[in-house]
C-alpha cells in the first residue's frame, strides 16, 4: 500500500530561524515528489516537484531535498517569517506511464512562526 | 488566485437541504478533481474527471453526486448530509496527457462546509 509519512506532526520555532521538515514514503512505481504549503481554511499552493533523477530543488527560502534510493525527502526553510506558519504537506505521485498517475498525501507538518 | 476558483468559500447546511458547490478552472487543463479534507487526515480523493468523463470514484456516498458539464467546470451537489461530511472540500485541477505526471496540479481555495 502506497504512503506518506511526515514528521514532525506540528513544529514551533521563532521568526528567523532554520527548520526542517521529513517525509518518508512507500510508493511504487515513483514518478515525482512534491511540497505543499497550505495556510489555513486555503487551499494547498506547490511549492516545488522533484523527479527521480533530482535530488535537490528550491523556491526562494525553501530548500526540497530527495533521496529516491532511502525514500526520503526534507524541505528546509531558512530564515523563518511570521507568514511561513501553514501546513506543508508532502504529496507523492505514482505512475509508470499513461494517465493513469496517482498521488498519495501525506498528513501534514503544521509549521508555527512565533515573533 | 491560483487559477482554481471555488464557490462558495463558507456554507452552512442543514441535514436536509440540497445545495452545489461550484469549480472553475482557467488554466486549459483537462483533468478535475474532488477532494475531501477532514483535521488531522490527508486529503481523501473522491472524483477524478479526466476531458468531461468521470474517471475514479473512491467509493464516495451517493448523497454527494458531481458534474462534469465541460473541461473547465466541475460541480458538487450535496444532498441529505451528515454531520460528518463537515469538512474542507477542495477541487483540483491538472493536465494530464499521458505523457507527464499531473502536470501542473493545481488546487483551489476550498469550500469550508459545516453541516447542521
Amino acid at each position: 500500500k502506497n504512503q506518506v509519512e511526515q514528521s514532525p506532526q506540528s513544529l514551533i520555532i521563532l521568526e528567523g530561524k532554520n527548520c526542517t521538515l521529513q517525509c518518508n514514503y512507500t510508493v511504487s512505481p515513483f514518478s515525482n515528489l512534491r511540497w505543499y504549503k497550505q495556510d489555513t481554511g486555503r487551499g494547498p499552493v506547490s511549492l516545488t516537484i522533484m523527479t527521480f533523477s533530482e535530488n535537490t530543488k528550491s523556491n526562494g527560502r525553501y530548500t526540497a531535498t530527495l533521496d529516491a534510493d532511502t525514500k526520503q525527502s526534507s524541505l528546509h526553510i531558512t530564515a523563518s517569517q511570521l507568514s511561513d506558519s501553514a501546513s506543508y504537506i508532502c504529496v507523492v505521485s505514482a505512475g509508470s506511464g499513461g494517465s493513469n498517475y496517482k498521488l498519495t498525501f501525506g498528513k501534514g507538518t503544521l509549521l508555527t512562526v512565533n515573533p | 488566485e491560483t487559477g482554481v476558483t471555488q464557490t462558495p468559500r463558507h456554507l452552512v447546511m442543514g441535514m436536509t437541504n440540497k445545495k452545489s458547490l461550484k469549480c472553475e478552472q482557467h488554466l486549459g487543463h483537462n483533468a478535475m478533481y474532488w477532494y475531501k479534507q477532514s483535521a488531522k487526515k490527508p486529503l481523501e480523493l473522491m472524483f477524478v474527471y479526466n476531458f468531461k468523463e468521470q474517471t475514479e470514484n473512491n467509493s464516495v456516498p451517493s448523497r454527494f453526486s458531481p458534474e462534469c458539464p465541460n473541461s473547465s467546470h466541475l460541480f458538487l451537489h450535496l444532498h441529505t448530509l451528515q454531520p460528518e461530511d463537515s469538512a474542507l472540500y477542495l477541487c483540483a485541477s491538472s493536465q494530464d496527457d499521458g505523457r507527464r505526471a499531473n502536470y501542473g496540479y493545481t488546487f483551489g481555495s476550498g469550500t469550508r462546509l459545516t453541516v447542521v
